[in-house]
């Protein structure tokens, strides 16, 4: 079954507005997560590491004021996409490692997001 | 930049072998190597991960040669649904992200 779990799995909004998606470790506890964006027939693109405690470390060329990143426990992070536009519209993936299987990154279903 | 490097696309029968060989001429000591199958829209499943020699599960084999400079998945009698892109990946521990490169598409053909 899954061990990282993200929500929603889809959501629309509009132009303008903010949404956030979050990202859970089920059944262990990650101090670091990662998100990822993948635009369709692409791999998928590193946009941040998400540190528990902490403040995000962002890749380069990623916004950190539009891509609002908060790990505010060992098992939730979440992506908040502020005044989002068209071009943001994506599917957006997180991952953690398991530290009771020798740090495997597993990744969550990933969420859809569409700005209209 | 991804420290990875597969061929773009495969085809397979189904029923067949399939072997997708992967390069990471400059891989570090202390990386594994774990591979990872995406379906589309859908994250990545976690196949199989190795650091050297022959590791195998009971969905795949990987085979990673005494160099470590490249490594070869190995789906035995592949399905249609076995129809998927199929990432390579290094990296030394959980706290590292990993790079994604571009994959390999699997195609299985009945």
């Amino acid at each position: 079954g899954a061990v990282v779990s993200q929500h929603p799995s889809r959501v629309i909004c509009k132009s303008g507005t903010s949404v956030k998606i979050e990202c859970r470790s089920l059944d262990f506890q990650a101090t670091t997560m990662f998100w990822y964006r993948q635009f369709p027939k692409q791999s998928l693109m590193l946009m941040a590491t998400s540190n528990e405690g902490s403040k995000a470390t962002y890749e380069q060329g990623v916004e950190k004021d539009k891509f609002l990143i908060n790990h505010a426990s060992l098992t939730l992070s979440t992506l908040t996409v502020t005044s989002a536009h068209p071009e943001d519209s994506s599917f957006y993936i997180c991952s953690a490692p398991r530290p009771d299987s020798g740090n495997t990154i597993y990744f969550g279903e990933g969420s859809w997001l569409t700005v209209v | 930049l991804a420290k990875t490097t597969q061929p773009i696309s495969m085809d397979s029968y189904e029923g067949q072998e399939v072997n997708i060989t992967c390069s990471h001429n400059n891989i570090a000591t202390n990386d594994y190597i774990t591979w990872y199958q995406q379906f589309p829209s859908q994250g990545p499943r976690f196949i199989i991960q190795g650091y050297k020699t022959k590791v195998t599960n009971e969905v795949a084999s990987l085979f990673i040669p005494a160099d470590r400079k490249s490594s070869t998945l190995s789906l035995p009698r592949v399905s249609l649904s076995d129809t998927a892109v199929y990432y390579c990946l290094v990296g030394d521990t959980g706290n590292t992200p990993l790079v994604f490169g571009k994959g390999t598409r699997l195609s299985v053909i009945a």
